[in-house]
């Protein structure tokens, strides 16, 4: 029952790869997320674009480059990657009343891409 | 730090019985929110509890705030095997807009 769609599902590429993960969401929102789901860890959030700006980074590595083209599409660049980012990348968005103020409403996920690094 | 932490770390019952999830946290929060996941999916938000609540329900499920405490709890009623999941709590700070998420409760509910 999802309106957020993340492709591909599982991707497997090596160190030297670049490839891009990719997220729609179908439900008007105008705020969307990348999660780092690790195991036994936390969910770390990587960025958040609020009206197709990216307003939160935190801390990634610059291996990983956000791209929000319009309020319904996110895009994840990786290139150069580790082992340690093997995980599973969780998109997410929620309609957000108050320009920056997106931590107030419920989040609705798609079902991930699991990435593995070879 | 800001992430709440639940507890216990994993929960096995019997269909029929009900769970409690208790999630804690260390500072003032704007809202707490509980989520779950299936194996292989992305979370589903289930409920949200502003600091000025200290109660709602959605169905079979109740959630319960106490501030003074920095806690809250998850209750599932009548549980059914396909509530088996992981649950996670998320608070979102005084003033701030990211949620901090727990590593969550491992629910099984046995038929």
């Amino acid at each position: 029952e999802t309106g957020v769609t993340q492709t591909p599902r599982h991707l497997v590429m090596g160190m030297t790869n670049k490839k891009s993960l990719k997220c729609e969401q179908h439900l008007g929102h105008n705020a969307m997320y990348w999660y780092k789901q690790s195991a036994k860890k936390p969910l770390e959030l990587m960025f958040v674009y609020s009206l197709e700006e990216r307003v939160e980074n935190n801390s990634v590595p610059s291996r990983f480059s956000p791209e929000c083209p319009n309020s319904s599409h996110l895009f994840l660049h990786l290139h150069t990657l580790q082992p340690e980012d093997s995980a599973l990348y969780l998109c997410a968005s929620s309609q957000d009343r108050h320009r920056g103020r997106y931590g107030n409403q419920p989040q609705h996920f798609g079902d991930g891409t699991r990435l593995s690094i070879l | 730090s800001q992430q709440g932490e639940e507890d216990p770390q994993a929960l096995s019952i019997q269909e029929g019985e009900n769970a409690t999830m208790n999630c804690s946290y260390k500072t003032s929060i704007n809202n707490l929110q509980w989520y779950r996941q299936n194996s292989g999916r992305g979370l589903v938000h289930l409920i949200l509890i502003r600091s000025n609540e200290r109660e709602k329900h959605s169905g079979r499920l109740r959630v319960t705030l106490d501030t003074s405490k920095k806690s809250s709890s998850l209750l599932i009623t009548a549980s059914r095997a396909a509530d088996t999941a992981s649950y996670f709590c998320a608070t979102v700070g005084t003033g701030a807009n990211n949620l901090f998420f727990g590593t969550g409760t491992r629910l099984t509910v046995i038929p």
